[in-house]
């Protein structure tokens, strides 16, 4: 079975320019997830989904970061303007629901960002 | 927020056993325990995951202690592929929120 898919692998690009992340969960999947990681704060939510409804966007840095999930087998995380300090790995992964959560979250292999 | 503990490091050699300790002292009684790892350039990879039982599986095995406040996890026989950063989560109360700390970076010698 296919994992979770992340595309691109790499973006390089400019400061100020929108950038997009896609992600194709595990099909069933009722979550998908959206983290960062950087050196200096470890691996970090952002923004989860159920069902293709967000539930908790708290980790969402600011107004600049935006995330969708039109199907329940596509998602996007979109920066505009984007910053330098936006640079780190972007990983996606997706779970079944779970009681007491009891799931596990599928990762997929992330996105290396560099905004020069 | 929930938070476990773990020593930033360790060391093993290689096809020796290994027991990565982890407290998660505020952890509630329904909560799950869970275990990632992540090997370089990749995203992280679920090992295990147990309520109170101890867990076993083709990775590793889990020991939960009876309080649940602190977890184990076991890996049998150590290789090189098995160095990675080793992650012990517990769930944020009510949610699906999961916080992942600083980890344990497991070196593994030849």
């Amino acid at each position: 079975d296919a994992g979770v898919i992340q595309s691109p692998r790499h973006e390089v690009t400019e400061m100020g320019q929108e950038v997009t992340l896609r992600c194709k969960p595990i099909s069933g999947h009722d979550y998908l997830f959206w983290y960062r990681q950087t050196m200096m704060r470890g691996l970090e939510l952002l923004i989860y989904f159920n069902n293709n409804v967000p539930i908790d966007d708290s980790g969402m840095p600011e107004d600049r970061f935006s995330a969708k999930m039109p199907n329940a087998s596509f998602s996007t995380l979109k920066i505009q303007p984007s910053e330098p300090r936006d640079s780190a790995v972007y990983f996606c992964a997706s779970s079944l629901w779970g009681r007491g959560g009891n799931q596990p979250q599928h990762f997929g292999d992330g996105t290396r960002l560099s905004i020069l | 927020d929930a938070k476990t503990t773990q020593p930033n490091s360790m060391e093993s050699n290689e096809e020796e056993p290994v027991h990565l300790p982890c407290n998660h002292s505020t952890i509630s009684g329904t909560d799950y325990i869970h275990w990632y790892r992540q090997l370089p350039s990749q995203g992280p990879e679920y090992v295990i995951h147990g309520l109170t039982s101890n867990v076993n599986n083709r990775m590793a095995s889990l020991a939960i202690a009876e309080d649940r406040k602190s977890s184990t996890l076991i890996l049998h026989r150590a290789t090189l592929r098995d160095a990675a950063v080793y992650y012990c989560i517990e769930r944020a109360s009510g949610t699906y929120k999961y916080i992942f700390g600083t980890g344990t970076r497991l070196k593994v010698l030849a």
